[in-house]
């Protein structure tokens, strides 16, 4: 068990669908993230949020679009993804961002296994 | 950003001591060194994390080097529930948190 919880925990969709994957914690923690994991690879960081607000997009297509409702919800809304979109989409979350450098280690979801067809 | 070089896999008796390896030859004063571990199907979970001294909980250890150009964590006792893809991270500005291809170990009987 985590204390970051991700649902649902599968999800399939065309290509033409939209949908969202939601993220809760109850840390209280004001900093949070969404990550892409492929088979075999690295988790790669797609957004940071601090205090509710956007500080990075790590260049993510547009299809992809985040929002953090208040600071214990992050959401990632799909719309026309592609079949190479597929992957393990992970949540995380932490304490705040002190000076730019994080100090305090990152929470981790176990993840939404998202498969486009 | 510093980026981490590691073993791609490993293996290590049941029972031993696990001691992996990390290069982070490019890292700056103020940037932490993080470890996690990734269980198939599960999200990383948190091991340990250190800035310029050794540091020990309940998981494992983490020795930095004086330079702080490398760094190794010790599971002292590697069970079966071990083998898992271990990831040295180091936190870039930002609060990026990057993570590398990371080693593979396996604990065998």
């Amino acid at each position: 068990d985590t204390e970051v919880t991700q649902t649902p925990k599968h999800l399939v969709m065309g290509m033409t669908n939209k949908k969202s994957l939601k993220c809760e914690q109850h840390m209280g923690h004001r900093a949070m993230y969404w990550y892409k994991q492929k088979a075999k690879k690295p988790p790669e960081l797609m957004f940071v949020y601090s205090y509710e607000k956007l500080s990075i997009n790590e260049s993510v297509p547009s299809r992809f679009s985040p929002e953090c409702p208040n600071s214990s919800l992050l959401n990632l809304h799909l719309h026309a993804l592609q079949p190479e979109d597929s992957a393990l989409y992970l949540c995380a979350s932490s304490q705040e961002i002190l000076d730019g450098q994080r100090r305090s280690p990152l929470h981790f979801g176990n993840g939404t296994r998202l498969t486009v067809t | 950003d510093a980026k981490t070089t590691q073993p791609t896999s490993m293996d290590c008796a049941e029972g031993r001591a696990a001691n992996l390896p990390c290069n982070h030859s490019t890292i700056s004063g103020n940037e932490y060194v993080y470890w996690y571990r990734q269980i198939h199907s599960q999200g990383p979970q948190y091991i340990i994390h250190g800035l310029k001294n050794n540091e020990t909980n309940e998981m494992a250890s983490l020795i930095i080097t004086e330079d702080r150009k490398s760094s190794t964590l010790i599971l002292p006792h590697a069970t079966l529930r071990d083998t898992a893809v271990y990831y040295c991270i180091v936190s870039a500005q930002g609060g990026k948190l990057i993570f590398g291809q990371g080693t593979e170990l396996s604990v065998k009987p």
